[in-house]
């Protein structure tokens, strides 16, 4: 089955560790995405990719780190300097960038702090 | 400031009822716009989607209508079946290079049976 897998599904981190949040896809979609998802609001970008080897910010950026260098994976790394880690993290990909193509989620990872 | 907005966090629909389900926006670069349904601990699942050459995009159950001048579009569900309960997500894509998603802030949808 074609597909987007996050993992794991659940997440603890302790204060001042850097945790790497896994995203495959086997769609064989050029773009993948990040996004985050607090209580009561809408899905934020952190960063995308259009295509292997590229990767830009979103409008959350700031205390994440991502690599693209296989087209099938783009894992996310929330490092110590997100100062609000807990929130529930969606992957998305879409054929490409550019056009109308709606996008695909995986369902989710969520992270909390210990 | 939120580019897309969804003001009803909730509603409620009886069963067979139509559910309408709202959403505004403010920047008049939006020219493709989507809905996603959500399920708990899922990821959101896309479901219909119009552009702003069209007014109108139906799909089975499902209606997007689009009004530009006003810069509204809403999701008309018709009939509701208890399955239909989830949260459900506008969205809206730029013209430009990047044709990032913006989305709103969900609606929850009982559909009672």
């Amino acid at each position: 089955d074609g597909g987007i897998t996050q993992s794991p599904k659940y997440l603890f981190r302790k204060e001042g560790q850097n945790v790497t949040l896994s995203c495959e896809q086997n769609l064989n979609h050029d773009a993948m995405y990040w996004y985050r998802q607090d209580p009561g609001q809408g899905l934020r970008l952190i960063y995308y990719s259009q295509i292997v080897n590229d990767f830009q910010k979103g409008d959350i950026a700031e205390g994440y780190s991502v690599s693209r260098e296989k087209k099938e994976s783009f894992p996310l790394t929330v490092t110590s300097a997100q100062k609000n880690p807990t929130a529930f993290y969606l992957c998305a990909s879409s054929i490409s960038a550019g056009g109308n193509q709606p996008q695909h989620f995986g369902d989710g990872t969520r992270l909390s702090i210990l | 400031d939120q580019q897309v907005k969804q003001n009803s966090p909730s509603l409620s629909v009886q069963e067979g009822r139509i559910s309408i389900l709202n959403c505004d926006y403010t920047n008049s670069m939006f020219d493709y716009f989507l809905w996603y349904k959500k399920y708990p601990a899922e990821g959101p699942t896309f479901l219909i989607s119009i552009s702003s050459i069209k007014d109108k995009n139906e799909d089975g159950r499902f209606t997007v209508f689009l009004n530009k001048s006003a810069k509204h579009l809403s999701l008309h569900i018709v009939p509701s079946q208890p399955g239909d309960s989830a949260v459900y997500f506008c969205a809206a894509i730029s013209s430009g290079s990047a044709r990032q998603l913006t989305f709103g802030s969900g609606t929850q949808l009982t559909v009672l049976p």
